[in-house]
């Protein structure tokens, strides 16, 4: 069974610093999706970035990027110049290519806080 | 953007009650839906995988006779809680798939915190 594992239960940054949540997962899988979810206090999920396991190339989003490392099984975001408004859960899903099903399996979450 | 529309976002009732949430994807067809749930400061956990017209699948460890799960359409998919109790107390949240182009990203509902006196 597949695995995710954020091992960073807080963080916390300055304001239009740089701050990198961590992502691990577990696999036998070649062909998979990796996403950082957003949770803020509304508690509504909100996508922030997805990458597909084919590509070699990290994914990247206006001020969010990710290192995807596949043979180390470690799916890193890095958030650049923090703003107050990206204080919230995030969390690292994975998900299976193909199939019928397709749910993600997210890991535990980081509490990131963003100081003024 | 696909959008799904989950209502009600807060329901308190009597401990031996019924509540029904309801999952609806209001631009988009949606093949499969999933019903997951939140404890406090925890990270999701899936409940059920919903496939329009057919049984949901369930969890390891979820009850089929406590959470109705139904997905009579392509775009609504409803879970009710059954003869609820304090311990059903929780943040539900709702995510639709779609069978067509973008089907590998996940749409969520805003959640339904449930609240069982």
């Amino acid at each position: 069974a597949q695995t995710v594992t954020q091992s960073q239960p807080e963080m916390s940054v300055q304001e239009a610093e740089t701050v990198t949540l961590s992502c691990t997962y577990d696999t036998s899988e070649s062909d998979y999706y990796l996403f950082w979810y957003k949770q803020p206090p509304s508690r509504q999920m909100i996508l922030v970035i997805r990458q597909e396991a084919y590509k070699q190339q990290n994914a990247t989003e206006n001020r969010f990027s990710v290192n995807f490392q596949k043979a180390a099984k470690s799916f890193s975001l890095k958030i650049s110049d923090s703003q107050l408004g990206d204080a919230a859960m995030y969390f690292c899903a994975y998900r299976n290519y193909g199939g019928s099903q397709g749910n993600l399996i997210f890991g535990k979450g980081t509490k990131l806080s963003v100081k003024p | 953007g696909a959008v799904v529309s989950q209502h009600p976002s807060r329901v308190i009732c009597k401990s031996g009650t019924s509540v029904k949430i309801e999952c609806r994807s209001l631009d988009f067809q949606a093949t499969t839906m999933f019903w997951y749930r939140q404890f406090p400061k925890q990270s999701l956990m899936l409940m059920a995988t919903s496939n329009e017209g057919s049984k949901a699948t369930y969890e390891q460890g979820v009850e089929k006779d406590k959470f109705l799960i139904n997905h009579a359409s392509l775009t609504l998919s409803t879970l009710t809680v059954t003869s609820a109790h304090p311990e059903d107390s929780s943040f539900y949240i709702c995510s639709a798939r779609t069978a067509g182009s973008g089907a590998n990203v996940l749409t969520f509902g805003a959640g339904s915190r449930l609240t069982v006196l």
